[in-house]
């Protein structure tokens, strides 16, 4: 089955500079890769998502990029605010459910 | 509209009872899923429902856990025995039909907090 590997596990960065996560997947069938943001307490809330015809997606602050050919996927924030402090998880979807990572804790300090 | 709900939100049990977890999702999403978080760890897939199709019950971890989902809509996750290491937030999530290419948005519910003593 697929499997996600996500990095790094924290991640500190100031106010203003640009954060980058990574995932790995195993199963190269698989065709879609949301990103979720879960604020301390609350539930996951999807942020940007891409599909696997698409090499890069960018929604303001936030972009992701997709390899397929190396099976890897990167969240990119830019200009970090500290309200953007959350944990993030990838997920690449395999047949009809969605595979997660393990999260990044990321902290924004001002 | 309405989000996705869970009841209860906190449950407190003792080792050895069963529970049972409420998930309604969004009207009509076909697509439900319950996941599990630990403490500080990440989502683990635990069972999916699509419209009247045999659910998925790969993620499961053991016979003491089953779900079901009636009518389509509301579903009940149910633990039976409970021990200790089933404390987690449990959290429910529905989507449109996902089987269609790309798939689509899971929304989640705002879970529930188990704790077994």
């Amino acid at each position: 089955g697929e499997n996600v590997e996500q990095h790094p596990s924290t991640l500190s960065v100031q106010e203003g500079d640009s954060a980058v996560i990574k995932c790995t997947y195993s199963d190269s069938a698989s065709n879609y890769f949301p990103w979720y943001k879960q604020e301390l307490g609350k539930r996951p809330q999807l942020i940007i998502d891409i599909r696997s015809n698409v090499g890069e997606k960018k929604d303001q602050r936030i972009a992701v990029t997709l390899n397929k050919t190396a099976k890897h996927f990167s969240l990119h924030i830019t200009e970090t605010q500290p309200e953007d402090s959350a944990v993030y998880f990838c997920a690449a979807r395999n047949t009809d459910k969605l595979i997660f990572g393990t999260g990044t804790r990321l902290q924004v300090f001002p | 509209g309405a989000g996705v709900s869970q009841s209860p939100s906190n449950k407190v049990t003792e080792k050895g009872k069963d529970v049972e977890l409420r998930c309604d999702p969004i009207s009509g999403h076909t697509a439900l899923y319950w996941y599990r978080q630990s403490l500080g760890q990440g989502l683990e897939f635990l069972i999916y429902f699509q419209g009247n199709s045999a659910p998925d019950k790969s993620g499961l971890p053991s016979d003491r856990f089953s779900a079901e989902r009636t009518g389509g809509s509301v579903s009940t996750l149910t633990i039976q025995r409970t021990q200790q290491e089933d404390s987690a937030v449990y959290l429910c999530a529905s989507s449109l039909w996902a089987l269609l290419a790309g798939g689509y948005e899971q929304y989640f519910g705002p879970g529930t907090r188990l704790t077994v003593t």
